[in-house]
């Protein structure tokens, strides 16, 4: 089975608008992780989120979870184009290792 | 800031080749990883490394596989014989405590003629 599945898979918007990325999982989880990935670069870690957190928020990031529906959402305030990169949700499966299972993107391009 | 550092940046082989990609993860970091992107595709895990031992591994994992910590800086994984589906994006990752976010390195791109 799929764990932490992305969507929308592609979103492009105007610089100084909202992107919401929406990631479910399948399992019960320990936490819940977003990533950056600039085109063919490394993952950025943007924030992590325990499965008894409801909402947190760093700068322009805002990320939910809801446990009950295995989702989390990721939220981009006042977007600028050096937001355009791929964004990835990762969790650590609830009684296992920590390892990391991603989804497979949301690539969000902001235009000028 | 302390980062991971990863090394070769970009390294091609020939098919059946034995490939040996570095990374050198923050230090005071316990939990190391080793994940993969084919390009285009998701970020898979690999193996996890705990202790000086492995911890987990994937199915991807297989005995061609293998990882090593030999002198506590350095942390390598080895293909021992290349395959064209090799060819991919290897990231190292690491943490300190057991709930903590996981700290990337740049990655390698591996490239099998």
């Amino acid at each position: 089975s799929q764990q932490g599945e992305e969507d929308p898979q592609a979103l492009s918007i105007q610089e100084g608008e909202n992107a919401t990325m929406n990631c479910s999982y399948k399992t019960s989880i320990n936490n819940l992780q977003w990533y950056r990935q600039n085109s063919g670069r490394g993952l950025v870690h943007l924030i992590l989120i325990r499965s008894n957190e409801r909402e947190k928020h760093s700068g322009r990031l805002r990320v939910t979870l809801d446990t009950s529906k295995k989702s989390s959402s990721l939220l981009i305030t006042a977007s600028r184009a050096a937001d355009t990169a791929s964004y990835f949700c990762a969790t650590v499966t609830q009684g296992g290792s920590e390892k990391l299972v991603f989804g497979k993107g949301t690539k969000l391009t902001v235009n000028p | 800031e302390p980062e991971v550092t990863q090394t070769p940046s970009h390294q091609v082989t020939q098919m059946g080749q034995e490939v040996i990609l570095r990374c050198v993860p923050i230090s005071n970091h316990l939990y190391f990883y080793w994940y993969r992107q084919i390009l285009g595709q998701k970020v898979e895990f690999l193996v996890s490394f705990y202790n000086n031992e492995i911890s987990e591994k994937s199915e991807i994992f297989d005995d061609q596989f293998s990882v090593e910590r030999p002198d506590g800086s350095n942390f390598t994984l080895k293909i021992r014989s290349t395959k064209l589906e090799d060819s991919a994006m290897y990231f190292c990752a690491g943490h300190l405590a057991e709930v903590d976010e996981q700290f990337f390195g740049p990655g390698t791109r591996l490239t099998v003629l």
